[in-house]
């Protein structure tokens, strides 16, 4: 089946550096992929959606100079955490949907997840 | 896109069926419902998928009335692994969709030995 792949799964830095963190579909090819974050005990909540080719659109409320999208080709797509504070700890997650299937039934497939902690 | 409403949270014992119910009032016509399961510090994991009636594969069942406006994701003999915490998600699909998934709350199931 359809595998994303996400790296680092672990990254700690220190607080005004940026991390750069990378979704790639392994297997099929992704036009589109989705940013989530998620805090402790909380839902994954939607970023920004990632276009090839294109600029991502970003949610109501996330800061797209801070999280920088990059979706360079069908199958990689970049999140940049640009000047990193503690409140940027998180756990990143990313996801595409392999429409090569069958059109009715595609789902979304995620990668591992990428915990971030600035110091 | 159709908000979903889920119990925060469930207890039940090995070896019991889980039935966790999702509503989700206001779905649209091409929308499908989606159930995934996510283990702390992993990315959601696909369970299951439908559109109506009844679906049913190696790990789960999903039951879809009539009306689409709720969904139960029923759990065969449940064992202390899957624990975890369950997401109904609602959303257009197809080849040419690029619809977002926006997630509830989620179910955490607890499942005690």
């Amino acid at each position: 089946g359809a595998v994303v792949s996400q790296h680092p799964s672990r990254v700690i830095c220190k607080s005004g550096t940026s991390v750069k963190i990378e979704c790639r579909s392994l297997d099929f090819q992704a036009t589109t992929m989705f940013w989530y974050r998620q805090f402790p005990k909380q839902s994954l909540m939607l970023m920004a959606t990632s276009n090839e080719g294109s600029k991502a659109t970003y949610e109501q409320g996330v800061e797209k100079d801070k999280f920088l999208i990059n979706h360079a080709s069908l199958t990689l797509s970049t999140l940049t955490v640009t000047s990193a504070h503690p409140e940027d700890s998180s756990f990143y997650i990313c996801s595409a949907r392999d429409t090569g299937g069958d059109s009715g039934a595609n789902v979304l497939t995620f990668g591992a997840g990428s915990r971030l902690t600035v110091l | 896109l159709a908000k979903t409403t889920q119990p925060i949270s469930m207890d039940s014992y090995e070896g019991q069926e889980v039935n966790i119910t999702c509503s989700h009032n206001n779905i649209a016509t091409n929308d499908y419902i989606t159930w995934y399961q996510q283990f702390p510090s992993q990315g959601p994991r696909f369970i299951i998928q439908g559109y109506k009636t009844k679906v049913t594969n190696e790990v789960a069942s999903l039951f879809i009335p009539a009306d689409r406006k709720s969904s139960t994701l029923s759990l065969p003999r449940v064992s202390l692994s899957d624990t975890a915490v369950y997401y109904c998600l609602v959303g257009p699909y197809g080849s040419s969709n690029t619809g977002k998934l926006i997630f509830g709350q989620g179910t955490t199931l607890q499942v005690k030995p």
